[in-house]
């Protein structure tokens, strides 16, 4: 069964940036949508971006793009997200997530990782 | 990419059934279907209960169904129990390899 592990919580200054990792473990990897979504403190869910590893392109919400980087190491089956710029507004727990089914890039999430906080402060 | 539209809460008695929708627009939820439900209990990650509008993943309870007419979707859970309070999202393919949450549902049980 797979299991999606992420790095620790993080703690960074305005103006900087964060890049935080999602290791899977146990399974196939570089054949599924990850996606990357995050949650506020008491807010609801938000979708960031995505990648499947053997599609290279990312994909990312317009509201991210040009902030946020994803890529994919198919070699350790570890996705990255890099952020910059941070602001207050990015204080959340960011959570990957591995899509249902293989090589599908519209499938809903069926495996979550558990989840990265990350302070801007 | 606006956050699809779900009422604040919705509340039921044991064994009533509930329905909570989602609105979105032709570039989402109208355009695809590739609506999804998840769950989210306090301090857990979210858990996909429907997915494809109306399929169920492996061990999720029949309990929980989903449909879509036009813009909204709507996810209905019958013979409601204690355990499923929680806070529940849809989530919609919105074009060009990108996704669309919901705002959320709390749901209680009474």
């Amino acid at each position: 069964q797979v299991r999606l592990v992420q790095s620790e919580a993080e703690v960074r200054k305005p103006g900087s940036s964060v890049k935080i990792s999602c290791k899977a473990s146990g399974g196939t990897f570089s054949r599924y949508l990850i996606s990357w979504v995050r949650q506020a403190p008491g807010q609801g869910l938000e979708w960031v971006g995505g990648i499947t590893p053997i599609y290279v392109t990312p994909q990312y919400a317009q509201k991210f793009q040009g902030r946020v980087t994803i890529t994919a190491d198919d070699s350790t089956d570890t996705v990255y997200m890099h952020v910059g710029s941070l602001r207050s507004e990015d204080t959340a727990l960011y959570y990957c997530a591995r899509g249902l089914i293989e090589r599908s890039p519209f499938v809903a999430s069926d495996v979550w990782g558990q989840g990265t906080m990350v302070t801007v402060s | 990419q606006s956050a699809l539209t779900q009422p604040r809460s919705v509340s039921g008695s044991p064994g009533q059934s509930v329905i909570i929708s989602c609105t979105g627009a032709s570039s989402d939820v109208g355009g695809y279907n590739y609506v999804s439900w998840y769950q989210q209990h306090p301090g857990k990650a979210p858990k996909v209960i429907i997915y494809d509008v109306d399929k169920r993943p492996s061990g999720v309870l029949d309990r929980f169904s989903g449909s879509k007419s036009g813009d909204t979707a709507s996810l209905t859970i019958s013979g409601l129990q204690a355990e499923d309070e929680a806070d529940y999202y849809c989530s919609s393919y919105a074009g060009l390899y990108t996704f669309v949450f919901g705002t959320g549902t709390r749901v209680t049980v009474l």
